[in-house]
């Protein structure tokens, strides 16, 4: 299996902050990363693949990068919404694994 | 607008078989691969294994299951299921479906989960 890393595992920030969140893969994936958001009580949303692009209707202050083994997934002004926790997920091969993920909270 | 909705039993005995179904609506299952990932409480996501809508000849499972997973199509009925047997209390968890999609960007396929359902949690409890 591919294991997938998350740092930081929870952060605490402002809104209009500048986050930035890594994930970080335990062999070259080249760019098979997908990212999604979850809020609590409800199915995590899909927001970016292919490291960096944007699914339909994601705001453009998300921003993804990336290849390899590491890569990382960026929010330029968080937004009192964004607050939740966020996975990637490896899509190179199968199991598809996911990290850990990183709480996002409101400081 | 695609929509899935998962139901079946939300409590099952130690060692018996957890069964739940997937309904899609507002799009044909067809064409499509679909998946199960589950969630126990407070933790984070795991794959379960997907199917190809042509059948059980197309499908892929997590080897953390140890073949207790069988996942199932049934186009007819824009449905798919998951069976999971000898369940501990360890498969305790919020099980979601998903629409597990393909798209080709610079000439990759890259697969990602785009539709969910709102996810069902299921208690393995005597």
């Amino acid at each position: 299996d591919i294991q997938v890393t998350q740092s930081p595992s929870s952060l605490s920030a402002s809104v209009g902050d500048r986050v930035t969140i890594t994930c970080r893969a335990h062999q070259g994936i080249i760019n098979y990363l997908n990212w999604y958001q979850q809020k609590p009580g409800k199915a995590p949303k899909f927001l970016i693949y292919a490291a960096s692009n944007l699914q339909g209707g994601v705001p453009s202050r998300f921003s993804g990068s990336g290849s390899g083994t590491d890569f990382a997934l960026t929010i330029s002004s968080l937004q009192p919404e964004d607050f939740a926790t966020y996975y990637c997920q490896q899509s190179y091969t199968t199991p598809w694994t996911f990290g850990q993920g990183t709480r996002v909270e409101i400081k | 607008q695609v929509q899935l909705q998962e139901s079946g039993p939300g409590l099952v005995k130690p060692s018996e078989t957890l069964s739940l179904t997937c309904t899609v609506s507002g799009g044909s299952i067809s064409n499509y691969y679909w998946t199960w990932i589950r969630q126990p409480p407070g933790k984070g996501l795991e794959w379960i294994g997907y199917i190809y809508y042509s059948g059980s000849t197309s499908t892929s499972y997590n080897p953390s299951f140890k073949s207790r997973v069988t996942i199932a199509v049934d186009t007819s009925k824009n449905q798919f299921s998951l069976k999971v047997i000898s369940v501990t209390a360890a498969d305790t968890a919020v099980y979601y479906c998903a629409r597990d999609a393909k798209t080709t960007y610079s000439n990759n396929y890259y697969r990602f989960f785009d539709y969910w359902g709102q996810g069902t949690l299921v208690t393995v409890s005597s």
